[in-house]
């Protein structure tokens, strides 16, 4: 099946550093990614919404200036957390949509504010 | 897409099959049932999925009422490994509303 892999898998950094989260597809091209945030004990919450070659779509009460996304190729999404803070510290997890439509999640990225 | 209702927690004995309801009592003509599962600091697997029918594969089956309105996720035989928070998702099958609307799931843990 498709994979979808996130690099790095856990990060530790120290507050007010900035931090890139890759999400790559590995076997097919992604015409959308999705940046999904999950906070320990809740569910999944989508953060923005990444298409190749244009700017992404941010939910509400999401600072786009804070989590920076690129999208500049069908195979790879990046998701910047720039000054990070204690508070940012979360599991970031990113899912791609293939020419179909399915979608494919990777294995999450933990980063950890220190 | 439409939202779901399962419930926050089951147990299950190892060896038994887990059935993991979903209301979806809201769910559109041309929206399919998803299931997915969350192992912990793991992103989410997806089990199966299906519109009107009994879906059956290797991991689980999925018993959708006539009426739509719920579903029933079943794992024959649970292991261990199945313990992980299971989510139920209706969306228009590979269209539609782009992402997924993830609930607050259901958290299995299967019990030795």
């Amino acid at each position: 099946g498709a994979v979808v892999s996130q690099h790095p898998s856990w990060v530790i950094c120290k507050s007010g550093t900035s931090v890139k989260i890759e999400c790559r597809s590995l076997d097919f091209q992604a015409t959308t990614m999705f940046w999904y945030r999950q906070f320990p004990k809740q569910s999944l919450m989508l953060m923005a919404t990444s298409n190749e070659g244009s700017k992404a779509t941010y939910e509400q009460g999401v600072e786009k200036d804070k989590f920076l996304i690129n999208h500049a190729s069908l195979t790879l999404s990046t998701l910047t957390v720039t000054s990070a803070h204690p508070e940012d510290s979360s599991f970031y997890i990113c899912s791609a949509r293939d020419r179909i439509g399915e979608l494919f999640f990777g294995e999450g990225s933990r980063l950890t504010v220190l | 897409d439409a939202k779901t209702t399962q419930p926050p927690s089951m147990d299950c004995a190892e060896g038994r099959a887990a059935n993991l309801p979903c209301n979806h009592s809201t769910i559109s003509g041309n929206e399919y049932v998803y299931w997915y599962r969350q192992i912990h600091s793991q992103g989410p697997q997806y089990i199966i999925h299906g519109l009107k029918n009994n879906e059956t594969n290797e991991m689980a089956s999925l018993i959708i009422t006539e009426d739509r309105k719920s579903s029933t996720l079943i794992l024959p035989h649970a292991t261990l490994r199945d313990t992980a928070v299971y989510y139920c998702i209706v969306r228009v099958e590979r269209g539609g509303a782009n992402n997924l609307f993830f609930g607050t799931g259901t958290r299995l843990t299967v019990i030795p």
